[in-house]
């Protein structure tokens, strides 16, 4: 069982540049979540989805997009990477409310 | 808004010490708590969790017990040992609009020491 899968683990963007994270989980939960880790900040959630076609913005979305169009697949879009955005992100899913399932992280710097 | 306060790290001991890290929340209404745990290099796995004033939640020698009255949810272990060493985030999930969710603590890092 793999749970829950983010790639890339690390990547290096220059200014401007766009890319995709993505994020699948293999355990049909309805709840998918992004989350960035800055040191000693805590996390702070980016977007989240309660099924598929449907999203919602977090605390911090400005500068990302997200789509849902699977229960299982979450990815989670960088369109003009600023250094603002260097960060470690994580990719959760849960099972309604309770118990959430992390990924385990891409780190990402923009330079 | 809902928010969570956690003592600030890093935290060292010795192996088999006590272990307090200390969580206070602000919310309204009756807040689900959780403590999450880091691992080096991996994602946040949940290690316990209380859903109501006097819950106490338990796992791997960890507890915390749900305080409503003192609004906090303090995370003891009786006797650390090295594979503790992790960074512990303290979080909640509120019973108002938007509780799908979590808000997380800054976290905390111990570091145990044999």
């Amino acid at each position: 069982n793999a749970g829950v899968t983010q790639t890339p683990k690390f990547r290096i963007l220059k200014i401007g540049q766009s890319m995709t994270l993505q994020c699948t989980q293999d355990m049909n939960h309805n709840y998918m979540y992004w989350y960035r880790q800055d040191p000693g900040m805590g996390l702070k959630l980016i977007y989240y989805s309660v099924g598929a076609g449907i999203t919602d913005k977090g605390e911090v979305p400005n500068g990302y997009n997200v789509s849902r169009s699977t229960t299982e697949d979450f990815p989670l879009r960088l369109e003009l990477a600023a250094p603002s955005q260097t960060s470690v992100y994580f990719c959760a899913s849960s099972y309604g409310r309770e118990k959430l399932f992390f990924g385990s992280g891409t780190q990402l710097s923009v330079l | 808004g809902n928010s969570v306060t956690q003592m600030e790290g890093p935290v060292t001991l010795s192996e088999e010490a006590f272990l307090t890290i200390n969580c206070t929340y602000t919310a309204t209404g009756y807040p689900s708590l959780f403590w999450y745990v880091q691992y080096p290099g991996e994602g946040l796995q949940l290690l316990l969790k209380a859903t109501k004033a006097d819950d106490k939640g338990s796992n791997k020698g960890f507890e915390a017990t749900y305080r409503k009255e003192t609004t906090s949810f303090h995370l003891e272990k009786g006797s650390v040992q090295v594979s503790d060493s992790a960074v512990y985030f303290c979080a909640l999930r509120g019973t108002q609009g938007g509780s799908e969710k979590l808000v997380f603590g800054k976290g905390t890092k111990l570091t145990v020491n044999p």
